[in-house]
C-alpha cells in the first residue's frame, strides 16, 4: 500500500536558519506529492505541491523537489522567519477517482527570534 | 474565495451519544473526505465520497457513518460516541479536475 514517512518533530531553529524536513513516500504507481502546513488553530492549507519526477514545487519561499530514485520530497527554506512556526504535512496520492491522499505523521516546527 | 466550513470548532459528547459532524463547502466539488488527527498519527481517512449519495470507506471507518443526500454537504455520524473517538476531526474537498485538497478549520471533540 501507499505510505508516507516524515522526520520526526519536534523541529526548533532560530529565525534566518536553513530549514530541511524530511518526507520519503511508498506508493503502487506515480502518485502526485503534496506539503501541507497547519497554523494553530487552524485546519490545513496547501503548501506546495509536484505531480510528476523531477518536479519542483515552490511557495513563500518554500521548495521541495520530487524525486524518484530516492522515493523522497524534502521540504527546504533558506532562512526561516518566526511566521513559519507551524505543524507541516507531507502527503501522497494517485490521481486516479477521488485521489485519497496519505499523509505522514506531521512536523512541528518552532521558529525562536 | 472558496470555503469549506465545518460547523463547530468544539464539540462535548457522553459516551454513548449519537453526534453528527457536518462539513458544507461552496466550491461544487465532486470529492469530500473526513479525516481524523491525533498526535503521532497524523491524519488518517475515516471515509470519502465521489458525489452525491456516493460513499467508501477509508482506512478508519469502524464507529462512524456519513451522509452526502447533497452535494455540498458531507455529514459524518458517530453512532454511539466513545472516549476513543475524542480527536480532532478534519473535512475536506476537491474537484474532479484539481489535485490537492481545500480543508474546512477542524472539529475539536472530546468524548466523556
Amino acid at each position: 500500500g501507499n505510505s508516507v514517512t516524515q522526520m520526526e518533530g519536534p523541529v526548533t531553529l532560530s529565525e534566518e536558519a536553513f530549514l530541511t524536513i524530511n518526507c520519503t513516500y511508498t506508493a503502487t504507481g506515480y502518485p502526485s506529492l503534496f506539503w501541507y502546513v497547519q497554523y494553530p488553530g487552524e485546519g490545513l492549507q496547501l503548501l506546495l505541491k509536484a505531480t510528476k519526477a523531477d518536479d519542483k514545487g515552490s511557495n513563500k519561499g518554500f521548495e521541495a523537489t520530487y524525486r524518484k530514485e530516492t522515493t523522497s520530497f524534502h521540504l527546504e527554506k533558506g532562512s526561516v522567519q518566526v511566521s513559519d512556526s507551524a505543524v507541516y504535512f507531507c502527503a501522497s496520492g494517485i490521481n486516479q477517482g477521488a485521489q485519497k491522499l496519505v499523509f505522514g505523521q506531521g512536523t512541528r516546527l518552532t521558529i525562536n527570534p | 474565495d472558496v470555503k469549506v466550513t465545518q460547523s463547530s470548532r468544539y464539540l462535548v459528547k457522553r459516551t454513548g451519544e449519537k453526534v453528527f459532524l457536518e462539513c458544507v463547502q461552496d466550491m461544487d466539488h465532486e470529492n469530500m473526505f473526513w479525516y481524523r488527527q491525533d498526535p503521532g498519527l497524523g491524519l488518517r481517512l475515516i471515509y470519502f465520497s465521489y458525489d452525491v449519495k456516493m460513499k467508501e470507506k477509508g482506512d478508519i471507518p469502524e464507529g462512524y457513518s456519513v451522509s452526502r443526500e447533497k452535494k455540498e454537504r458531507f455529514s459524518l455520524i458517530l453512532e454511539s460516541a466513545s472516549t476513543n473517538q475524542t480527536s480532532m476531526y478534519l473535512c475536506a474537498s476537491r474537484p474532479l479536475d484539481r489535485e490537492g485538497y481545500t480543508f474546512g478549520s477542524g472539529t475539536r471533540l472530546t468524548v466523556v
